[in-house]
């Protein structure tokens, strides 16, 4: 059984603080890395997509891969109340069929 | 550019009564996926499609569920008898192909049984 582990939280910031949402796997076959933002009573939408160990920066947005360690990260910069949501993480193997599984993801809270 | 519609996107029923629920993915996406997400938790994939055919269904509870994606375009996820624990949001999703890509998800189907 594969699977994919998150603090459900919730995780609480202040308002320009960095946000750190962690996210750890087990299949050492993963290949392919998704953290997906989800607002209450709305569907998952695509934050960012990570390959390859290290980081990727995407505006204020960092996702860091350690497959060695089998751990993906989010970080948030200059955290904004917008930010709150909860931050689904997804794993998937690479090539053939694209069965991506997802944790439960880590409620965020920004407070102003 | 259309994203994924679903519908109905409420529906309430009493236990043993059947549902359907209809999606249409964006248009030219070949890869097509059915989650159940169940409160306080994240997406579970129940079928994926690629064009009108099934890549994976093995997580769909075969005795009460079953999907078909007829001419590669749209779907419909049927449950009969639904049970209680069948209570959750119906997401489909939609994805070029079935390597990295991004996937879409429609606004989902909020199924409460009684």
């Amino acid at each position: 059984q594969k699977e994919v582990e998150q603090n459900s939280g919730p995780l609480s910031v202040p308002e320009g603080a960095i946000a750190s949402l962690n996210c750890t796997y087990s299949d050492r076959g993963s290949q392919s890395f998704f953290w997906y933002r989800q607002y209450s009573g709305k569907s998952p939408e695509l934050i960012m997509s990570i390959y390859s160990n290290g980081d990727k920066e995407d505006g204020r947005f960092t996702a860091q891969l350690n497959k060695a360690s089998q751990y993906v990260s989010l970080l948030i910069r200059d955290s904004q109340p917008s930010d709150s949501a909860t931050y689904l993480c997804a794993v998937s193997p690479s090539g053939g069929s694209y069965i991506p599984t997802f944790g439960r993801g880590t409620s965020l809270i920004v407070h102003p | 550019e259309a994203g994924v519609a679903q519908s109905p996107r409420y529906k309430i029923i009493e236990k043993r009564q059947s549902v359907a629920f209809w999606c249409n993915p964006i248009s030219g996406h070949a890869t097509l996926y059915w989650y159940q997400q169940i409160l306080g938790q994240g997406p579970k994939l129940l079928i994926q499609f690629q064009n009108n055919g099934v890549v994976d269904d093995s997580q769909l509870p075969k005795d009460r569920f079953s999907a078909e994606r007829l001419k590669g375009v749209d779907s419909t996820l049927k449950i009969q008898p639904a049970k209680l624990e069948d209570s959750a949001v119906y997401l489909c999703a939609s994805s070029i192909g079935t390597g990295q890509e991004t996937q879409y998800f429609g606004p989902g189907t909020r199924l409460l049984v009684l």
